[in-house]
């Protein structure tokens, strides 16, 4: 099935800073989801997007449904160690049934 | 709320056994349950989508006689790995979308396989 690419494929930074992530699509989505996965865990949702140009957050994150709704972007301000893990990417289309589609993963590494 | 449960969390067994997954949604009902299959470092590969009470739709590639998923009620489905083999060793997720809900998916905290 279709992936999303999802980038960086990795980070590494010093605890304080803020992160960027995004993830685009060749398909429109009608919904975006951001979820973080510990190693050896499921992923936990964070961020649920539902409409073109919508802004969300929680806590530290901050979320962004792209205006042409084919990308989102996952912002993390001031870093902590515990926000180690991978981010995953997730778009929804109605067109494409129940299916979602996930990025391909960015590795956070917080440097204390 | 939107808890997933799954059941085992690790699991080894023998070559050419069957191993059943089991998956709960704790604190909503889920009409619909998909199942995943990570490998270290990469993304989650959809498998299968269940909707409770009927047939599971299979990805394709994924043989449907080899896992077999039943999705028996709004809070359970099913992963059965029939016959299994040292390649089908991986980290199993499922996930489930309430039925009263949006689009989101809760998942599981998966079920590491290791087949010997």
């Amino acid at each position: 099935g279709q992936q999303l690419n999802q980038s960086p494929q990795s980070m590494f930074i010093q605890e304080g800073e803020d992160v960027s992530m995004n993830c685009t699509s060749s398909s429109i989505f009608n919904t975006w989801l951001w979820y973080k996965q510990d190693p050896g865990e499921g992923p936990v949702l964070l961020i649920a997007l539902y409409k073109a140009g919508e802004l969300t957050s929680n806590g530290r994150l901050t979320a962004q449904f792209g205006i042409t709704r084919k990308d989102s972007f996952l912002n993390i301000s001031a870093s902590i160690p515990s926000d180690v893990g991978i981010y995953f990417c997730a778009g929804h289309s109605v067109a494409t049934g129940n299916q979602f589609y996930f990025g391909t993963g960015t590795s956070l590494t917080v440097i204390p | 709320g939107a808890v997933v449960s799954q059941h085992p969390s690790w699991v080894i067994c023998k070559s050419g056994t069957s191993v059943k997954i089991e998956c709960r949604s704790l604190d909503f009902q889920a009409t619909t349950m998909f199942w995943y299959r990570q490998f270290p470092k990469q993304s989650l590969m959809l498998m299968a989508t269940s909707n409770e009470g009927s047939k599971a739709t299979y990805e394709q590639g994924v043989e449907k006689d080899k896992f077999l998923i039943n999705h028996a009620s709004l809070t359970l489905s099913t992963l059965t790995v029939t016959s299994a083999h040292p390649e089908d060793s991986s980290f199993y997720i499922c996930s489930a979308r309430s039925a009263s809900g949006g689009y989101e998916q809760y998942f599981g905290p998966g079920t590491r396989l290791t087949v010997t």
